[in-house]
C-alpha cells in the first residue's frame, strides 16, 4: 500500500519561505508513469493545484504561484519537496502531496498523504 | 484557463435519495474529467475518471456521464458514508490541472 506523508512547520511568517516534504513509502518515486504533486485547500475549502515533479527532475508549476515556487525530488531518500517564497496570509492552507497517474489520455490524483495544514502569520 | 463550476454548491439529501451534481468546463475538455470525494479531515480519494470510468472499488451506485463542458456525477441511492463534498477536476490543459468548487452534499 503506497503512503505518503507530509512534514514540515505549521508555522510561517509572513514573506518567509514555507517548506514542506513529502515521503513516500510503500512504493518508489522512481515510477515512470507518475508525477508526484502537491495541491493545498484553503479554509474556504477550494482545492488549488501547486505543481508536479517527476523523479527525473521535470517540473510543472500552477502559473499562479510559479514565480514562487521551487518543487524538488530526492529519490536516494524517496521523497519529494515543496518551498513556496514570500509568503502572506492568503497562503495559509492544508497542504497535500499526492501522486499524478499521468498516462496517455489520463490523469489523475490517486494516492494522497493526510495533509498538513500550514498557518501564515506573525 | 480552464474554469470549472458546480452546481449546485451545496444540497440537503436523505439516506436512499437519487442525487446528481453538475459540473461545467469554460471550454471543451473532451472526456478528460476526474470526480473526488473528501470527508472532513481527510484527503480527497478519487471515484471516477475520465468522466464515466468507475475507480477501481468505488461503489456501482456512483456514476459519471458527460463530455464536452457539461458533466454529471450521480448516486443513486445515497448512503450515509456518502455525505461528503465533491469536487470535480480537470486534466485537458494537462500539465496544469483544475478543480471545481466544490459541492456539500448533507
Amino acid at each position: 500500500q503506497l503512503l505518503l506523508q507530509e512534514s514540515g512547520p505549521g508555522l510561517v511568517k509572513p514573506s518567509e519561505t514555507l517548506s514542506l516534504t513529502c515521503t513516500v513509502s510503500g512504493g518508489s518515486i522512481s515510477s515512470s508513469n507518475h508525477y508526484w504533486g502537491w495541491i493545498r485547500q484553503s479554509p474556504g475549502r477550494r482545492l488549488e493545484w501547486i505543481g508536479n515533479v517527476y523523479y527525473r527532475g521535470n517540473t510543472f508549476f500552477n502559473p499562479s504561484l510559479k514565480s514562487r515556487l521551487t518543487l524538488s525530488v530526492d529519490t536516494s531518500e524517496n521523497h519529494f519537496s515543496l518551498k513556496l517564497s514570500s509568503v502572506t496570509a492568503a497562503d495559509t492552507a492544508v497542504y497535500y502531496c499526492a501522486r499524478l497517474r499521468w498516462e496517455q489520455f489520463h490523469a489523475d490524483f490517486d494516492y494522497w498523504g493526510q495533509g498538513i495544514l500550514v498557518t501564515v502569520s506573525s | 484557463d480552464i474554469q470549472m463550476t458546480q452546481s449546485p454548491s451545496s444540497l440537503s439529501a436523505s439516506v436512499g435519495d437519487r442525487i446528481t451534481i453538475t459540473c461545467q468546463a469554460s471550454q471543451d475538455i473532451r472526456n478528460y474529467l476526474n470526480w473526488y470525494q473528501q470527508k472532513p479531515g481527510k484527503a480527497p480519494k478519487v471515484l471516477i475518471h475520465d468522466a464515466s470510468n468507475l475507480e477501481t472499488g468505488v461503489p456501482s451506485r456512483f456514476s459519471g456521464s458527460g463530455s464536452g463542458t457539461d458533466f454529471t456525477l450521480t448516486i443513486s441511492s445515497l448512503q450515509p458514508e456518502d455525505f461528503a463534498t465533491y469536487y470535480c477536476q480537470q486534466y485537458d490543459s494537462v500539465p496544469i490541472f483544475t478543480f471545481g468548487p466544490g459541492t456539500i452534499v448533507d
